[in-house]
């Protein structure tokens, strides 16, 4: 079952502006990754946060993790019209092995 | 991480018909192999999980016997839809992983329309 829900669905935003997405979960996990999908396009793996960490940066990424609200934000800085893509949380939790169960997705259009 | 590769890329098939889609892991020993199906505009949907050298485990509601998959090597594994219908026209991914990561590398994903 998918058990993560992003929010927004879709966001436009202009070349430069920063944009931020959030991804809520219900049960307990070992760890949330987020990942990029281009359309049409296999899915690249962007940052990995683990439930005991509350943030995480990879270059102009930057992630945070609200255990007690069972949330995640990625936030991208300055972005560029190759930002462009669906972006994924999925998690992972102990009763499910190395199986992702992964949110609905946040599509970006960064506007040149 | 690790590259993977997916073959074919997109196929049309006849109703009825069965297809297989390769999924290669081209530089990492992919302990357990992933099989998923996206449609459009949607997120990903968990068909099956595959460790090398014993039996798929599919997810709740995924026929077994429609979606046959292999994983037959470290590096290889197969999905095969049998007697497709245009309900199984879909976009199927495989993604790999290795033992004691959570990670999964994604293949580029074959298009399927069956007509």
């Amino acid at each position: 079952s998918q058990q993560g829900e992003e929010d927004p669905q879709a966001l436009s935003i202009q070349e430069g502006e920063n944009a931020t997405m959030n991804c809520s979960y219900k049960t307990s996990i070992n760890n949330l990754q987020w990942y990029r999908q281009n359309s049409g396009r296999g899915l690249v793996h962007l940052i990995l946060i683990r439930s005991n960490e509350r943030e995480k940066h990879s270059g102009r990424l930057r992630v945070t993790l609200d255990t007690s609200k069972k949330s995640s934000s990625l936030l991208i800085t300055a972005s560029r019209a190759a930002d462009t893509a669906s972006y994924f949380c999925a998690t992972d939790a102990e009763a499910a092995g190395n199986k992702l169960t992964f949110g609905g997705g946040t599509r970006v259009l960064v506007k040149p | 991480g690790a590259v993977v590769s997916q073959h074919p890329s997109r196929v049309i098939c006849k109703s009825g018909t069965s297809v297989k889609i390769e999924c290669r892991s081209l530089d990492f020993q992919a302990t357990t192999m992933f099989w998923y199906r996206q449609f459009p505009k949607k997120s990903l949907m968990l068909m099956a999980t595959s460790n090398e050298g014993s039996k798929a485990t599919y997810e709740q509601g995924v026929e077994k016997d429609k979606f046959l998959i292999n994983h037959a090597s470290l590096t290889l594994s197969t999905l095969t839809v049998t007697s497709a219908h245009p309900e199984d026209s879909s976009f199927y991914i495989c993604s790999v992983s290795g033992r004691g990561t959570y990670t999964q590398y994604f293949g580029p994903g074959t298009r399927l329309t069956v007509l």
